[in-house]
């Protein structure tokens, strides 16, 4: 299982735009790269996957290296409800991806 | 399209007591997780069913949690005896599960539990 760093947590203000990145030195050659959000009192949601250079969709950019040691999640202009945890989680569909303990975004007005 | 529904929302046992959390997951997928989140923590998994088949619980205390998937829908997640260390949001999720492809998990809003 390929194992992922984050940092602990991040500060914004509204506006701006935020870059996330995790560190996953040993992701294998099948493996994607998918980031969660959560909310306090909810479940995780899907944020964005991916498996090499860039993916965007209406919420969220994500960039990976050539090398896929690492990604970065990019939330474009956050506002104050973008405040949550997100998290990087690394694997294919035949084994299991680990949820680690999350980067805590905090959106200040 | 109904989410991943879970019941109940909160529970309060004391130790040593039992207790069994449902789960209906989304109308057609196929894969099913149970995942326990202690405070502060992120999600640890507990155990994967495929259909009604075991996939991955390796980290489910089997001493004390059990789980199971009858006809490959629903789900029951059981503690006996609960511990103190067991107080945590336990959360439910499901997928399509098609095979060679990695599937966006859902999650259902999870059931709290405080054990006294």
């Amino acid at each position: 299982l390929a194992k992922t760093t984050q940092p602990i947590s991040m500060d914004s203000y509204e506006g701006q735009e935020v870059n996330i990145t995790c560190s996953h030195n040993n992701i294998a050659t099948n493996d994607y790269i998918t980031w969660y959000q959560q909310f306090p009192s909810q479940g995780p949601r899907f944020i964005i996957q991916g498996y090499k250079t860039k993916v965007t969709n209406e919420v969220a950019s994500l960039f990976i290296p050539a090398d896929r040691k690492s990604s970065t999640l990019s939330l474009p202009r956050v506002s104050l409800s973008d405040t949550a945890v997100y998290y990087c989680l690394v694997g294919d569909w035949s084994n299991d991806m680990r949820f680690g303990a999350g980067t805590r975004l905090t959106v200040k007005p | 399209e109904a989410g991943v529904a879970q019941s109940p929302r909160y529970k309060i046992i004391e130790k040593r007591q039992s207790v069994a959390f449902w789960c209906n997951p989304i109308s057609g997928h196929a894969t099913l997780y149970w995942y326990q989140q202690i405070l502060g923590q992120g999600p640890k998994l507990l155990i994967q069913f495929q259909n009604n088949g075991v996939v991955d619980d390796s980290q489910l205390p089997k001493d004390r949690f059990s789980a199971e998937r009858l006809k490959g829908v629903d789900s029951t997640l059981k503690i006996q005896p609960a511990k103190l260390e067991d107080s945590a949001v336990y959360l439910c999720a499901s997928s399509l599960g098609e095979r060679g492809t990695l599937d966006e998990q859902f999650f259902g809003p999870g059931t709290r539990l405080t054990v006294l």
